[in-house]
């Protein structure tokens, strides 16, 4: 199984912060990456996919990129709404595989 | 905007078999854009898929859990199913059904997911 490592577990930032999430492939993705934020008893929604498209209705404050098998979530402007766990996945082969998850913290 | 609506037992015995299954509503589960999947998240851990299923009945499962695990779908019902037998403590989780995007030339993704369910396992 492709192994999907994210980096740091945990972050604390304010309001109006620039953050940014890091996810390390065990293995080359090419651009079969997505981020998914899941709030507290809530189920995950998805961000962005293939890197860098936004999902429909996402900010344009968050954004995507790639260096290799290193994936990058980048938040600007962090607003309130922002705080809470981001997970990236990989769905170039199977089984899909989650990273462990960045908690969001103020 | 589509809904997906898990239901199903919240307490399970250990050695039985977890069934739960996901109602689709304002949509429809024969789309030829989509696969159905089952993803779960066990108590401060991450999420782990286990499997999918197309309206034709095609299916896809973890290889981790392959031997215990059946996906099917009814498209009269609009429902998809997950059936998990002999089921232990390692198995209590939260249990999502989520709508998977068959992209052409990129990831597939999913995009539409339910609130989840508890599943405990326990005697």
């Amino acid at each position: 199984d492709i192994q999907m490592t994210q980096s740091p577990a945990s972050l604390s930032a304010s309001v109006g912060d620039r953050v940014t999430i890091t996810c390390r492939s065990s293995q080359n993705i090419d651009n079969y990456l997505n981020w998914y934020q899941q709030k507290p008893g809530r189920a995950p929604k998805v961000l962005i996919y293939a890197v860098s498209t936004l999902q429909s209705g996402v900010p344009s404050r968050f954004s995507g990129s790639e260096s290799g098998t290193d994936f990058t979530l980048t938040i600007s402007n962090l607003q309130p709404e922002d705080f809470a766990t981001y997970y990236c996945q990989q769905s170039y082969s199977t089984p899909w595989t989650f990273g462990q998850g960045t908690k969001l913290e103020i | 905007q589509l809904q997906l609506q898990e239901s199903g037992p919240g307490l399970v015995k250990p050695s039985e078999t977890l069934s739960l299954t996901c109602t689709v509503s304002r949509g429809s589960i024969s789309s030829s854009r989509h696969f159905w999947a089952w993803i779960r998240q066990a108590p401060v851990k991450g999420l782990e898929y286990i499997g999918s299923v197309f309206h034709n009945g095609d299916t896809y499962y973890n290889p981790s859990l392959k031997s215990r695990v059946t996906v099917s779908v009814d498209t009269f019902k609009n429902q998809f199913s997950l059936e998990l037998n002999s089921v232990t403590a390692a198995d209590t989780a939260v249990y999502y059904c989520a709508r998977r995007v068959l992209s052409v030339g990129g990831p597939d993704y999913f995009d539409e997911w339910g609130q989840g369910t508890l599943v405990t396992v326990s005697s």
